[in-house]
Formats: structure tokens, sequence, C-alpha cells
């Protein structure tokens, strides 16, 4: 099946830095995929949509100003939690739609963030 | 908006019996139904997708059922093992192109 890829699994960072969060679809195009958010015990839920060559959407909210995301090619997404605070620290996963013989999403294993 | 329910939160059970997870959704127009699992610390893994337009499915001991008309879906698995504990998460999406919705999830555990 189709596979997507998240870099770094783990980061922890100390308070005020930014943290980069790559998604990689690793052999099929995705122009859209989709950020999501977990806190410990909670279910995922949608940060923003990142579409390839136009501006990301985001849900009601969720910062733009502090959750950057460049969809720079077909294959790759950024998520850029900037000025990252303790409350920032979650479980950040991405999935991409992929339209094969059965349309589905595919989801990366996710990046783990600890700020302290 | 598209709201998923999973019931129970929680769930203990003996080695070896069966069980059924719930999930409810609000908006009966989805395009698809997932199954997932996800061992505490680590991503999702898919279980089963179920078309809108199929019934159920099936893999290994796990079967899933879907209601469309009446927004329930279900997982059955049979003869659970330790192996199984994890936490089950429904989502369902409105197209190919669109985000899945959560359900909250059930957390099973299987007492040996």
């Amino acid at each position: 099946g189709a596979v997507v890829s998240q870099h770094p699994s783990w980061v922890i960072c100390k308070s005020g830095t930014s943290v980069k969060i790559e998604c990689r679809s690793l052999d099929f195009q995705a122009t859209t995929m989709f950020w999501y958010r977990q806190f410990p015990k909670q279910s995922l839920m949608l940060m923003a949509t990142s579409n390839e060559g136009s501006k990301a959407t985001y849900e009601q909210g969720v910062e733009k100003d502090k959750f950057l995301i460049n969809h720079a090619s077909l294959t790759l997404s950024t998520l850029t939690v900037t000025s990252a605070h303790p409350e920032d620290s979650s479980f950040y996963i991405c999935s991409a739609p992929h339209h094969g013989g059965e349309e589905t999403q595919y989801f990366g294993p996710g990046t783990r963030l600890l700020v302290l | 908006k598209q709201e998923v329910t999973q019931i129970p939160a929680a769930l203990s059970v003996p080695e070896g019996e069966n069980l059924v997870l719930n999930c409810s959704f609000t908006d009966s127009a989805i395009y698809n139904l997932q199954w997932f699992r996800q061992d505490p610390g680590k991503g999702l893994t898919s279980l089963l997708l179920i078309q809108s337009s199929q019934r159920e499915q099936t893999s290994g001991r796990l079967n899933a059922s879907l209601d469309k008309s009446s927004g329930r879906s279900t997982l059955y698995i049979a003869a659970s093992q330790p192996g199984d504990s994890a936490t089950y998460l429904c989502a369902v999406t409105n197209s190919g192109n669109t985000p899945l919705v959560f359900g909250k999830g059930t957390r099973l555990s299987v007492i040996a």
C-alpha cells in the first residue's frame, strides 16, 4: 500500500524555539494533506488542510501564524510550530488522500513533540 | 457538522471473549468509514475500511459492519487476545479528498 512518512518521530525542545515537522508521500502524489493533533487521551483533531500551490486552510481555533504550513511539492508538506510553548506538546500526525483503486487516506507514523 | 461517538469509552474483558465496539455518526452522507487501532504512544494502524456502498468488511478475527442510514457501525472482535489491547478509533469522511472525523475511541484491555 501507499506510504506516508513523517520526520522527526520525536522532538524535545525548549520553550520559544520553532520546530519543523515534515510529511512526505513516498510513492504517490498528494495535492492535499491533512494535519491532525492529538493531546493525551484525546482523539485526533484536524488542525489544517495543506494544499499544494496555495495557502493552507485552518480549523477554527488554530492560529495560522503559529502553525505555519508549506506544501512545497506534490509529495511534501511541512508544519512549523513557531515559538513553541509547553501547551503545544502533543502528537502531530499527517495524512494524505490516495486516489487509487480504493480511495482512502494514508497516515504518517506521527511526531511526538515535547516542549520544556 | 459531522460528529462521531464511540461507546463504550473503555472496556475490559477476559481473554477469549467475543466483543463489540460501537460507533455512531450524525451525518449519514459519508463516503467511507474506517476503524483504526492505536497502541499507547504510537500512530494509527488501519484495520478495516468500509465504503458507503458496503455493509461489512472482514479481516481475520475482525468484522466491521456499516448501517449508513442509521449512522452506525460496529467492530466485532472474535476470540479476543491480550495483544488486542489498544485504543480503537472509528473515523468517517464525506469524500475521498476530505479529512477524517474521528471518534474519541474505545480503550480495550484484554486480560489474560
